[in-house]
C-alpha cells in the first residue's frame, strides 16, 4: 500500500511569493495534518483537518491556509513567504477515530527555501 | 515553553548494546505518546506507542516505557544495530481533546557503532 505522499519534494521561491504544497494520505485515512521542520527543531504543528473540516490550528500566522478535498487529500497555502518560512513541510496522515488511538503516518515532506 | 523535551541532543552506542533515549514532558492532560525516527532527507517513520494506561509497550527490539508520575519516557533499543543510527523524536498527544495534534521534543541524534 502506497504511504502518505506530498508534491514537490523540494521548491525554491522568493520573498513575498505564494507557494502550495500538496498531499494524499494513506488510502482509508481521512484526517490530515501539517507541520513545519526547522533545522534542529522538531515538527511543529500548523494544521489538522478532518472530513474537510478544520479541527485544530497551531501558532501560525494567517499567512498559512490549507484546505481538504473531497478525496481527503489537502493543500497547504503559504503566501507572502518570508525567509524563515524555509523549513521542511510535513504532511501526516492518520484514521482520527475519535476517542482512540491516533497514531499520525508521515510523508517524505517537501522541503521549501525562501531566497 | 517546550511541553516535551528530549535533553540529550545525541547519544552514541557500540553495535549489539542497549540505546536508551529519554523524553520528558510538563502537559498532564497528554495521554497518548509515541516515537518516531528520521533519516536526512525523508519524513519520521512511526516506531512505536503507549497510551497513558500503560507503563511498558514492546515490539520486537523496542520497548517503550512511561513513568507518569514522572512525566517521563524512555525507548529501549536491544540490540543496537548500526541501521538504527537516525534522529530519534519523541511525541505527545492529548486524545481527550478537539485534535490529536502531535508535540515534539527536539530529537536525539543516535550514532551506532558498528
Amino acid at each position: 500500500d502506497a504511504g502518505v505522499t506530498q508534491s514537490p519534494t523540494h521548491l525554491i521561491k522568493t520573498r513575498g511569493q505564494h507557494v502550495t504544497l500538496r498531499c494524499s494520505p494513506i488510502s482509508g485515512h481521512k484526517s490530515v495534518s501539517w507541520y513545519q521542520q526547522v533545522l534542529g527543531q522538531g515538527p511543529q504543528f500548523i494544521f489538522q483537518y478532518y472530513e474537510k473540516e478544520e479541527r485544530g490550528r497551531g501558532n501560525f500566522p494567517d499567512r498559512f491556509s490549507a484546505r481538504q478535498f473531497p478525496n481527503y487529500s489537502s493543500e497547504l497555502n503559504v503566501n507572502a513567504l518570508l525567509l524563515g518560512d524555509s523549513a521542511l513541510y510535513l504532511c501526516a496522515s492518520s484514521l482520527l477515530v475519535a476517542g482512540g488511538i491516533d497514531t499520525q503516518y508521515f510523508g517524505p515532506g517537501t522541503r521549501l527555501t525562501v531566497l | 515553553d517546550q511541553q516535551v523535551k528530549q535533553n540529550s541532543p545525541s547519544l552514541s552506542v557500540q553495535e549489539g548494546r542497549i540505546s536508551i533515549l529519554n523524553c520528558d514532558y510538563t502537559n498532564s492532560m497528554f495521554d497518548y505518546f509515541l516515537w518516531y525516527k528520521k533519516y536526512p532527507a525523508e519524513g519520521p517513520t512511526f516506531l512505536i506507542s503507549i497510551s497513558s494506561i500503560k507503563d511498558k509497550n514492546e515490539d520486537g527490539r523496542f520497548t517503550v516505557f512511561l513513568n507518569k508520575s514522572a512525566k517521563h519516557l524512555s525507548l529501549h533499543i536491544v540490540p543496537s544495530q548500526p541501521g538504527d543510527s537516525a534522529v530519534y523524536f519523541c511525541a505527545a498527544s492529548a486524545l481527550g481533546g478537539s485534535n490529536y495534534k502531535l508535540t515534539f521534543g527536539k530529537g536525539t541524534l543516535l550514532t551506532v557503532n558498528p
